[in-house]
C-alpha cells in the first residue's frame, strides 16, 4: 500500500512566521503535488513537482514556495504566513509512469494562522 | 480549460435509502474521472475512476459512477447508503499530461438513521 505521509495533523502559527509543511511518500512516486483544501472551493492545486528538484506552479501559488531536495519528500513553505492561509493543506503523490493517474493523499495538515 | 461542478453542495440521506452524486465536467477530448471521498479528519480515498471502455464503473464500498459523454456527467450511485458512507465527495478530471486533477467543490453527505 502507498502511504503518503504528513508531519503535521494541527499547526497553529502566528502571521509573519516561516512556516513548513513536511510531506513524505514510501513508494518512489516520481510525481508530488500540493493543495489547499477550502470550505466551498473543492481542492486548490498550490505547486507540484515531476522529479528532484523540479517543481511548477499551480493553479494558487502566490505567497507560498516548495523544495523537493529527496524524491520521497516534498515541503510546502509559507515564507510569511498571513491569516489568509488559514487551511486545510493536503499533499498527494502518483507513480508518474503514465499521464494521468490515481492520486495517493495524505491525512492533511490543519493550519490555523493567528 | 477543464472544469467540474458539483451541483449539490448538502446532501442528506435516510440510511439504507439510495444515493446519487452529481457531477458534471467540462474537457475538449475524452477525460479521465475520478471520484475521491474524505471522511471527517481524512484524506481523500479513491472510490473509482474511469479512464476508458465499459462506462459504468464499479469501485469501493459499493459505489458506481456512470460516464454519460452525451451528458458531460459521471454521476457518483450507491443503492443503499450505510451511517459510514457519511463523508465528502470529490468528482476529479485529468486536467493534463503531468497528472495534474481539477477537482469539483465537493458534496457533503450526511446520514440519518
Amino acid at each position: 500500500d502507498v502511504k503518503v505521509t504528513q508531519s503535521s495533523r494541527y499547526l497553529v502559527k502566528r502571521t509573519g512566521e516561516k512556516v513548513f509543511l513536511e510531506c513524505v511518500q514510501d513508494m518512489d512516486h516520481e510525481n508530488m503535488f500540493w493543495y489547499r483544501q477550502d470550505p466551498g472551493l473543492g481542492l486548490r492545486l498550490i505547486y507540484f513537482s515531476y522529479d528532484v528538484k523540479m517543481k511548477e506552479k499551480g493553479d494558487i501559488p502566490e505567497g507560498y514556495s516548495v523544495s523537493r531536495e529527496k524524491k520521497e519528500r516534498f515541503s510546502l513553505i509559507l515564507e510569511s504566513a498571513s491569516t489568509n492561509q488559514t487551511s486545510m493543506y493536503l499533499c498527494a503523490s502518483t507513480p508518474g509512469l503514465a499521464g494521468i493517474e490515481t492520486q495517493y493523499f495524505g491525512p492533511g495538515t490543519r493550519l490555523l494562522v493567528l | 480549460a477543464q472544469s467540474v461542478t458539483q451541483p449539490d453542495i448538502h446532501i442528506t440521506v435516510s440510511e439504507g435509502a439510495s444515493l446519487e452524486l452529481r457531477c458534471n465536467y467540462s474537457y475538449g477530448a475524452t477525460p479521465y474521472l475520478f471520484w475521491y471521498v474524505q471522511s471527517p479528519g481524512q484524506g481523500l480515498q479513491l472510490l473509482l475512476k474511469y479512464f476508458s471502455g465499459d462506462t459504468l464503473v464499479q469501485g469501493i464500498k459499493g459505489f458506481e459512477a456512470e460516464f454519460k459523454r452525451s451528458q458531460s456527467s459521471f454521476n457518483l450511485r450507491k443503492p443503499s447508503v450505510h451511517w459510514s458512507d457519511a463523508a465528502e465527495y470529490f468528482c476529479a478530471v485529468g486536467a493534463d499530461s503531468w497528472g495534474k486533477l481539477q477537482f469539483g467543490a465537493g458534496t457533503q453527505v450526511v446520514v440519518t438513521p
